[in-house]
């Protein structure tokens, strides 16, 4: 069964240094990949997906992710973090049977100023 | 358009209580979900549906019902509702899987629930 990894609950930057949210993926095929955002009481948005399309995937935000399937990777980088990076990071792998989608348990990112 | 909307924002039942949330979208999407949200759990799947008509399971189906009368919506129900099932729970809705399994789900704003 597909599933999904994401290494760290809870991460900590200050503005503008880099951010990496890590995430790895359980599948006996090359999946597609997702990751949303969940801003403070508010539902989750699509930030970026891999579609086998190209491995190295911008998104909005200036956001990115790099597919690796050696290391069954995908993840998530930001060059400088801004405080309204400040949110919950999911990363998301479909089902098997194609019919749904699993969801990692999240990244909580949080920024100093 | 709308997108994704949820009926109510808030609610708190006590135990025992009975409480339908609504979930529509506008955008002609054939595959709609639903999802609690716990502390520390991510997001999981409670029931989903592929089209109008259908139901299925999904991670944690117990103590909840839905129906899928309309495409446009997907009712999510609480018979007898329990301190267990406080949550937020949100509807998605996708226009499909896909075989490549690349379709963008779009979420609703979340209910809170809260069972007493």
């Amino acid at each position: 069964a597909q599933s999904v990894t994401q290494l760290d609950s809870h991460v900590s930057v200050s503005e503008g240094t880099p951010v990496l949210l890590r995430c790895n993926y359980s599948s006996s095929y090359s999946p597609s990949l997702f990751w949303y955002v969940q801003h403070p009481n508010k539902g989750l948005q699509l930030l970026l997906k891999y579609t086998s399309a190209a491995t190295l995937v911008k998104g909005i935000n200036g956001f990115e992710a790099e597919f690796k399937k050696s290391e069954t990777s995908f993840h998530l980088t930001k060059p400088s973090a801004h405080m309204s990076d400040a949110a919950e990071y999911f990363c998301v792998v479909p089902h098997n049977y194609g019919q749904n989608f699993v969801f990692g348990p999240g990244t909580r990112l949080s920024v100093l100023p | 358009n709308a997108g994704v909307t949820q009926t109510p924002k808030f609610r708190v039942l006590k135990t025992g209580q009975s409480m339908t949330l609504l979930c529509a979208q506008d955008m002609n999407h054939e595959y709609m979900y639903w999802y609690r949200q716990d502390p520390g759990m991510g997001l999981r799947l409670i029931h989903y549906s592929v089209g109008e008509g259908t139901t299925a399971k999904g991670e944690v189906p117990d103590g909840y019902n839905v129906s899928r009368l309309k495409k446009q919506n997907f009712l999510l129900g609480l018979e007898s509702a329990a301190p267990s099932q406080t949550s937020v729970y949100f509807c998605a809705s996708s226009y499909s899987a896909g075989l490549d399994h690349t379709d963008t789900q779009y979420f609703g704003p979340g209910t809170r629930l809260t069972v007493l």
